[in-house]
């Protein structure tokens, strides 16, 4: 089993709808990211959380919430999706202090 | 401002051949540096990292980074070039932000090779 889980891996869904994209790992690590990847963009951070108690805003963290449900797990919601949301988007974790980051496989997500 | 800035977009060698991708960046200070890369359909994977110490590092698959502090720059290289290194490669820099450190990426180089 992978390190970092994302699930789903792909998405496709219809403007205004709520989607849900959910991260797990094993890895131990008590920070986790998520990041989202466009073409030509390359990675911008939507959110970070260093602990289950501790939720931070990234660079573009307009139109997304997170919920740290346990130190393993982080999920993204869009609460009404629109269609420039539609990217590649990365779960990542780390341990504190490490500064290197685990990636999960990516989930793409198209808003239509 | 703090940037990190991988001038080639998209480069293409021969398998066999040496590689070379290029990281620059700007920070007032000596920043935690690595390069990452993304093979189609997958995750980014850690290829190597600089905090301190030897200049020139070792990372995994046979890529090496070397450090120079008077051009700002952690070049990416491999002296032989394999089919399966095409991929997307990121160059990212660890900058201080308070009491922590804030990753800042590069734009991606796309590798293909030529058989």
């Amino acid at each position: 089993d992978a390190d970092v889980t994302q699930t789903p891996r792909n998405r496709i869904t219809k403007t205004g709808k709520r989607i849900m994209l959910e991260c797990s790992q094993t890895k131990g690590h008590d920070r986790m990211y998520w990041y989202r990847q466009d073409p030509g963009l390359g990675l911008r951070l939507i959110y970070y959380s260093f602990d289950v108690k501790d939720i931070n805003k990234g660079e573009i963290s307009d139109g997304y919430s997170v919920s740290r449900q346990a130190q393993a797990k982080f999920s993204l919601s869009l609460e009404s999706a629109i269609p420039n949301q539609t990217a590649l988007y990365f779960c990542a974790t780390s341990f504190s202090g490490a500064n290197v980051l685990t990636f999960g496989a990516g989930s793409r997500l198209t808003v239509l | 401002a703090q940037s990190v800035t991988q001038p080639d977009i998209h480069i293409t060698v021969s398998e066999g051949a040496s590689l070379e991708l290029r990281c620059n960046y700007s920070y007032g200070a000596t920043p935690y540096l690595f390069w990452y890369v993304q093979s189609p359909g997958q995750g980014l994977q850690l290829l190597l990292k600089y905090f301190s110490g030897d200049t020139l590092v070792q990372g995994i698959k046979g890529f090496e980074a070397e450090f120079k502090r008077s051009q700002s720059s952690f070049n990416l290289r491999k002296p032989s070039v394999h089919w399966s290194d095409a991929a997307e490669y990121f160059c990212a820099v660890g900058v201080n932000a308070g009491n922590n450190r804030k990753l800042i990426w590069g734009l991606g180089t796309s590798l293909a090779v030529n058989p």
